[in-house]
């Protein structure tokens, strides 16, 4: 079946404008996770969302951050006023079930150039 | 916070040659995951560690989880050129009940010289 997926796969933006990235879960897939991946480094947890339960944003590293999933299914993280240190990998993943044993599929990615 | 650590950073090797990856939290783990990530790619999910003490082999590849749930490693045997990547491992953040994003290591950056 599909997998996750993102878009845009890039975006180029200039400092100070609004970004919106979006992903499409594995239909199923119950909880969604946002997750941010500067160049050659490790992955930061950004955001969680379980179903159309209210998100975990414990992660997301300024108030410019946001995301919201409407219907529990597509989510969109929007970047307010983007930075140039936002420039990353902005990775999805989606897995079927609420535990923490479950597997998290990743979508391609959204490579953010914030110039 | 939640810390998850891995060495080394990069390891070069010869094709054939061996190599191991290892990984440790700064917290008792309920499990832990491994993936791997292409150059260009995104990780995807190799394999999932739950038991104290737990190995799982894959093919050539070896995944070991410690006796205190606070470490494991990633053991290929006769390198690849298809190996080349990144491997991370990843916990649970948090301990509450509950799913929660995963906290991974910076992750071990995987070269084969052939």
């Amino acid at each position: 079946g599909a997998g996750v997926s993102q878009s845009p796969s890039n975006k180029v933006t200039e400092k100070g404008k609004d970004v919106e990235l979006r992903c499409d879960p594995i239909s199923g897939h119950t909880a969604l996770y946002w997750y941010r991946q500067s160049l050659g480094q490790g992955l930061e947890f950004l955001i969680y969302f379980q179903g159309n339960s209210a998100p975990d944003k414990s992660g997301l590293p300024s108030d410019r951050f946001s995301a919201e999933r409407t219907g529990g299914s597509v989510s969109t993280l929007t970047i307010q006023r983007t930075q140039q240190e936002d420039s990353a990998v902005y990775l999805c993943a989606s897995s079927y079930g609420t535990s923490k044993t479950d597997t998290q599929y990743f979508g391609p990615g959204t490579r953010l150039t914030v110039l | 916070g939640q810390q998850v650590m891995q060495i080394p950073q990069y390891q070069h090797v010869q094709e054939g040659e061996d190599f191991t990856t290892y990984c440790n939290s700064s917290t008792t783990l309920s499990n832990i995951q491994w993936y791997k990530q292409r150059p260009g790619g995104h990780p995807v999910f190799l394999i999932q560690l739950v038991k104290s003490g737990e190995v799982k082999k894959q093919k050539r590849l070896t995944f070991q989880f410690g006796e205190a749930k606070k470490n494991s490693s990633l053991h290929i045997t006769a390198t690849q050129t298809t190996d080349v990547g990144t491997y991370f491992c990843a916990g649970p953040e948090g301990s509450g009940g509950g799913a929660d994003g995963l906290t991974f290591g910076k992750g071990t950056h995987l070269i084969i010289q052939p």
